[in-house]
């Protein structure tokens, strides 16, 4: 049981490019979320999910996309990367059987610096 | 809207002294609170969480939060403190409602144990 899993674990881009994050979970959650962590801001919630095939915005969805395909799969996309979206990110789930009162489970995070 | 202030962004204290780290939080009924702990280079891991009942909870790592209404705060305590206890904390609110729960995060307040 690996948990949440996240690939990769670090990444340069120069401004312009584009990438997509990977997060993966094996317990069977619905609901996976991706937040961005900067210093002195705590976590903010980019866009999360509330089961396959479902996607929605949270407090700083710009400049990002998600998809949902695969219950277990939830990956971040970066169209055009800016110096802007330099950040740590962090996938986590939950389950929905116990939506309100589940602890959320978090991957190790993507290092990821746009130049 | 819900939110979190931790008012603390900094926090030293010496190996086996009692801590005491701050969470004010604002949501207009009673709501879901939690405490995560954040290791260098690491993902959030759960400490502890309040959702009903008894006002003081019991968490993993000899941690224990106290929900205070009035005051609406829920302050995280450990009576002493470990080496191994020096990571950054967050606390959390989630909305105490039916359907789907948003948590947000607080800022975080950065542990520092010196010998």
């Amino acid at each position: 049981n690996a948990g949440v899993t996240q690939t990769p674990k670090f990444r340069v881009l120069k401004t312009g490019q584009s990438m997509t994050l990977l997060c993966a979970q094996d317990m069977n959650h619905e609901y996976m979320y991706w937040y961005r962590q900067d210093p002195g801001m705590g976590l903010r919630l980019i866009h999360y999910s509330v089961g396959e095939g479902t996607t929605a915005k949270g407090e700083v969805p710009d400049g990002y996309n998600v998809s949902r395909l695969k219950k277990q799969n939830f990956l971040l996309g970066l169209e055009s990367a800016a110096p802007s979206q330099t950040s740590v990110y962090f996938c986590a789930s939950r389950n929905r059987e116990q939506a309100s009162t589940d602890t959320q489970y978090f991957g190790p995070g993507t290092r990821l610096t746009v130049l | 809207a819900q939110s979190v202030t931790q008012p603390d962004i900094h926090i030293t204290v010496s190996e086996g002294a009692s801590l005491e780290l701050r969470c004010n939080y604002s949501y207009g009924a009673t709501p879901y609170l939690f405490w995560y702990v954040q290791s260098p280079g690491q993902g959030l891991q759960l400490l502890l969480k309040y959702f009903s009942g008894d006002t003081l909870v019991q968490g993993i790592k000899g941690f224990e939060a106290e929900f205070k209404r009035s005051q609406s705060s829920f302050n995280l305590r450990k009576p002493s403190v470990h080496w191994s206890d020096a990571a950054e904390y967050f606390c959390a609110v989630g909305p105490n409602s039916g359907g789907y729960q948003k948590v947000t995060f607080g800022t975080g307040t950065k542990l520092q144990v010196i010998p």
